[in-house]
Protein backbone atom coordinates (compact mmCIF):
# COMPACT_ATOMS: atom_id res chain seq x y z
CA UNK A 1 0.00 0.00 0.00
CA UNK A 2 1.06 3.84 -0.96
CA UNK A 3 2.01 5.61 2.58
CA UNK A 4 1.34 8.99 3.01
CA UNK A 5 3.42 11.39 5.33
CA UNK A 6 2.24 14.97 5.79
CA UNK A 7 4.34 17.89 7.59
CA UNK A 8 4.25 18.99 9.22
CA UNK A 9 1.54 17.99 11.60
CA UNK A 10 0.61 21.31 13.09
CA UNK A 11 1.54 25.02 11.79
CA UNK A 12 0.25 28.35 13.48
CA UNK A 13 0.69 31.45 10.90
CA UNK A 14 -1.17 34.76 10.75
CA UNK A 15 -3.57 36.51 9.23
CA UNK A 16 -2.66 37.46 5.39
CA UNK A 17 0.22 35.44 5.50
CA UNK A 18 1.35 32.31 3.51
CA UNK A 19 0.86 29.05 4.64
CA UNK A 20 2.26 25.64 3.37
CA UNK A 21 1.91 22.11 3.92
CA UNK A 22 3.73 19.05 2.55
CA UNK A 23 2.80 15.61 1.57
CA UNK A 24 5.43 12.87 0.05
CA UNK A 25 4.01 9.17 -0.91
CA UNK A 26 5.91 5.80 -0.64
CA UNK A 27 5.83 5.44 -4.17
CA UNK A 28 5.12 7.59 -7.47
CA UNK A 29 1.31 8.67 -7.70
CA UNK A 30 2.23 9.94 -11.33
CA UNK A 31 0.14 7.99 -13.94
CA UNK A 32 2.06 9.00 -17.17
CA UNK A 33 -0.02 7.35 -20.16
CA UNK A 34 -2.50 10.45 -18.37
CA UNK A 35 0.42 12.94 -17.60
CA UNK A 36 -1.43 13.14 -14.31
CA UNK A 37 -0.66 13.01 -10.69
CA UNK A 38 -3.17 10.83 -8.70
CA UNK A 39 -3.22 13.32 -5.70
CA UNK A 40 -5.94 15.43 -3.96
CA UNK A 41 -5.81 17.80 -1.26
CA UNK A 42 -9.35 18.01 1.33
CA UNK A 43 -9.93 20.86 4.19
CA UNK A 44 -11.83 19.53 7.54
CA UNK A 45 -13.61 21.75 9.89
CA UNK A 46 -14.75 20.73 13.08
CA UNK A 47 -18.05 18.22 13.17
CA UNK A 48 -17.92 18.58 8.99
CA UNK A 49 -17.05 16.34 6.48
CA UNK A 50 -13.98 17.22 4.93
CA UNK A 51 -14.11 19.10 1.77
CA UNK A 52 -12.32 18.36 -1.91
CA UNK A 53 -9.89 21.53 -2.53
CA UNK A 54 -7.44 20.43 -4.73
CA UNK A 55 -7.56 17.01 -7.46
CA UNK A 56 -5.25 16.07 -10.07
CA UNK A 57 -2.36 17.72 -7.50
CA UNK A 58 -3.06 21.33 -8.67
CA UNK A 59 -6.36 21.60 -10.27
CA UNK A 60 -9.27 23.52 -7.77
CA UNK A 61 -12.15 21.88 -7.19
CA UNK A 62 -14.94 24.17 -8.49
CA UNK A 63 -15.97 27.22 -5.72
CA UNK A 64 -12.47 26.91 -3.89
CA UNK A 65 -11.00 30.29 -3.34
CA UNK A 66 -7.62 31.28 -5.75
CA UNK A 67 -5.42 31.44 -2.40
CA UNK A 68 -5.51 27.92 -2.28
CA UNK A 69 -2.89 26.28 -4.95
CA UNK A 70 -1.37 22.74 -5.20
CA UNK A 71 1.90 21.71 -6.42
CA UNK A 72 4.29 18.75 -6.89
CA UNK A 73 4.33 15.64 -8.77
CA UNK A 74 5.63 12.24 -8.53
CA UNK A 75 6.47 11.86 -4.76
CA UNK A 76 6.50 15.23 -3.47
CA UNK A 77 3.60 17.78 -3.47
CA UNK A 78 2.31 20.92 -1.41
CA UNK A 79 -0.68 22.46 -0.40
CA UNK A 80 -0.32 26.46 -0.43
CA UNK A 81 -2.22 28.87 1.03
CA UNK A 82 -0.97 32.40 -0.08
CA UNK A 83 -3.30 35.08 2.48
CA UNK A 84 -4.68 33.16 5.15
CA UNK A 85 -7.55 33.92 6.12
CA UNK A 86 -9.43 33.17 9.25
CA UNK A 87 -11.81 30.27 8.15
CA UNK A 88 -9.07 28.81 6.60
CA UNK A 89 -8.67 27.22 10.07
CA UNK A 90 -9.04 23.55 9.54
CA UNK A 91 -7.09 20.32 9.12
CA UNK A 92 -5.95 19.11 5.93
CA UNK A 93 -5.44 15.82 4.28
CA UNK A 94 -3.75 14.90 1.30
CA UNK A 95 -4.81 11.62 -0.53
CA UNK A 96 -3.79 9.29 -3.08
CA UNK A 97 -6.42 7.72 -5.13
CA UNK A 98 -3.26 5.75 -7.91
CA UNK A 99 -3.50 2.51 -6.29
CA UNK A 100 -6.77 0.86 -6.33
CA UNK A 101 -5.97 1.05 -2.49
CA UNK A 102 -6.80 4.57 -1.74
CA UNK A 103 -5.00 6.33 1.80
CA UNK A 104 -4.74 9.29 3.10
CA UNK A 105 -1.89 11.96 4.63
CA UNK A 106 -2.42 11.94 8.28
CA UNK A 107 -3.25 14.92 8.69
CA UNK A 108 -2.04 18.66 9.28
CA UNK A 109 -3.68 21.02 11.95
CA UNK A 110 -3.79 24.76 10.40
CA UNK A 111 -4.38 27.45 13.36
CA UNK A 112 -4.17 30.80 13.07
CA UNK A 113 -1.65 32.80 15.10
CA UNK B 1 -26.45 17.50 -7.43
CA UNK B 2 -25.92 14.18 -5.64
CA UNK B 3 -26.70 13.88 -2.04
CA UNK B 4 -25.46 10.99 0.67
CA UNK B 5 -27.21 10.17 3.50
CA UNK B 6 -25.41 8.07 6.21
CA UNK B 7 -27.93 5.64 8.34
CA UNK B 8 -27.29 3.05 11.08
CA UNK B 9 -27.22 1.99 14.98
CA UNK B 10 -24.72 4.14 16.51
CA UNK B 11 -23.92 1.94 19.22
CA UNK B 12 -22.63 -2.13 18.12
CA UNK B 13 -21.77 -4.32 20.69
CA UNK B 14 -17.99 -5.68 20.77
CA UNK B 15 -17.59 -8.77 18.26
CA UNK B 16 -20.81 -7.93 16.68
CA UNK B 17 -21.32 -6.59 13.28
CA UNK B 18 -21.54 -3.23 12.34
CA UNK B 19 -23.70 -2.51 9.35
CA UNK B 20 -24.54 1.28 7.98
CA UNK B 21 -26.09 1.99 5.19
CA UNK B 22 -25.55 5.12 2.81
CA UNK B 23 -28.80 6.73 1.04
CA UNK B 24 -27.72 8.26 -2.52
CA UNK B 25 -30.47 11.22 -4.13
CA UNK B 26 -30.07 13.42 -6.78
CA UNK B 27 -28.99 10.81 -8.74
CA UNK B 28 -29.24 7.46 -9.91
CA UNK B 29 -26.44 5.17 -8.43
CA UNK B 30 -26.43 2.83 -10.94
CA UNK B 31 -25.83 5.85 -13.91
CA UNK B 32 -22.37 6.65 -14.70
CA UNK B 33 -18.42 5.03 -13.89
CA UNK B 34 -18.23 6.24 -10.40
CA UNK B 35 -17.28 4.64 -7.76
CA UNK B 36 -19.06 4.43 -3.94
CA UNK B 37 -16.84 4.62 -0.90
CA UNK B 38 -16.79 4.14 2.56
CA UNK B 39 -14.54 6.50 4.95
CA UNK B 40 -13.82 6.52 8.56
CA UNK B 41 -12.03 8.54 11.36
CA UNK B 42 -11.95 7.32 14.67
CA UNK B 43 -12.81 10.07 17.45
CA UNK B 44 -9.99 12.57 17.23
CA UNK B 45 -7.55 11.12 14.51
CA UNK B 46 -7.67 11.50 10.96
CA UNK B 47 -9.35 9.45 7.95
CA UNK B 48 -8.85 5.50 6.71
CA UNK B 49 -10.14 4.51 3.91
CA UNK B 50 -12.31 1.30 4.19
CA UNK B 51 -12.89 0.21 0.52
CA UNK B 52 -15.29 1.23 -2.56
CA UNK B 53 -17.74 -0.30 -4.87
CA UNK B 54 -18.25 0.21 -8.80
CA UNK B 55 -21.83 -0.32 -10.44
CA UNK B 56 -20.38 -3.56 -12.10
CA UNK B 57 -19.79 -4.72 -8.21
CA UNK B 58 -16.06 -4.69 -8.24
CA UNK B 59 -14.49 -3.48 -4.81
CA UNK B 60 -11.50 -2.61 -3.41
CA UNK B 61 -10.61 -2.96 0.06
CA UNK B 62 -8.47 -1.77 2.81
CA UNK B 63 -6.02 -4.70 3.39
CA UNK B 64 -6.00 -4.08 7.37
CA UNK B 65 -10.05 -4.59 6.71
CA UNK B 66 -10.29 -6.91 3.83
CA UNK B 67 -11.12 -9.72 5.70
CA UNK B 68 -13.98 -8.16 7.79
CA UNK B 69 -15.82 -5.43 5.42
CA UNK B 70 -18.27 -6.20 2.63
CA UNK B 71 -19.33 -3.46 0.78
CA UNK B 72 -22.81 -3.88 -1.88
CA UNK B 73 -25.02 -2.07 -4.10
CA UNK B 74 -28.74 -2.45 -3.77
CA UNK B 75 -29.45 0.00 -7.13
CA UNK B 76 -33.35 -0.82 -6.43
CA UNK B 77 -32.95 1.29 -3.41
CA UNK B 78 -29.91 3.73 -4.53
CA UNK B 79 -28.10 2.81 -1.56
CA UNK B 80 -24.86 1.11 -0.94
CA UNK B 81 -23.93 -0.64 2.42
CA UNK B 82 -20.86 -1.67 4.97
CA UNK B 83 -20.72 -4.47 7.00
CA UNK B 84 -18.05 -4.86 9.14
CA UNK B 85 -18.17 -8.15 11.38
CA UNK B 86 -16.60 -9.02 14.82
CA UNK B 87 -16.07 -4.67 15.71
CA UNK B 88 -13.84 -4.21 18.55
CA UNK B 89 -13.14 -0.50 20.63
CA UNK B 90 -10.94 0.59 17.69
CA UNK B 91 -13.66 0.79 15.13
CA UNK B 92 -15.42 3.12 17.01
CA UNK B 93 -15.21 5.87 14.57
CA UNK B 94 -17.37 8.47 12.60
CA UNK B 95 -18.28 6.27 9.22
CA UNK B 96 -18.52 8.70 5.93
CA UNK B 97 -19.92 7.44 2.66
CA UNK B 98 -19.03 9.17 -0.20
CA UNK B 99 -19.03 9.00 -4.00
CA UNK B 100 -16.63 10.16 -6.63
CA UNK B 101 -16.16 13.30 -7.78
CA UNK B 102 -16.11 12.58 -11.45
CA UNK B 103 -16.49 9.67 -14.01
CA UNK B 104 -13.75 6.49 -14.05
CA UNK B 105 -10.25 7.44 -11.44
CA UNK B 106 -11.32 10.59 -9.45
CA UNK B 107 -10.89 11.59 -5.91
CA UNK B 108 -14.12 10.76 -3.12
CA UNK B 109 -15.60 14.95 -4.28
CA UNK B 110 -18.96 13.81 -2.47
CA UNK B 111 -19.54 13.48 1.15
CA UNK B 112 -22.24 12.39 3.53
CA UNK B 113 -22.11 14.26 7.17
CA UNK B 114 -20.80 11.00 8.59
CA UNK B 115 -22.50 8.91 11.49
CA UNK B 116 -20.44 8.33 14.79
CA UNK B 117 -20.87 4.16 15.29
CA UNK B 118 -19.20 3.41 19.22
CA UNK B 119 -18.38 -0.27 19.59
CA UNK B 120 -19.08 -1.16 23.39
CA UNK B 121 -18.24 -3.75 25.13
Amino acid sequence: DIVMTQSPDSLAVSLGERATINCKSSHSVFYSPDNKNFLSWYQQKPGQPPMLLIYWASTRESGVPDRFSGSGSGTDFTLTISSLQAEDAAVYYCQQYYSTVFSFGQGTKLEIK
Amino acid sequence: QVQLQESGPGLVRSSQTLSLTCTVSGGSISSGDYYWSWIRQPPGKGLEWIGRIYNSGTTYYNASLESRATISVDTSKNQFSLRLRFVTAADTAVYYCARARGHGYSPPGFWGQGTLVTVSS
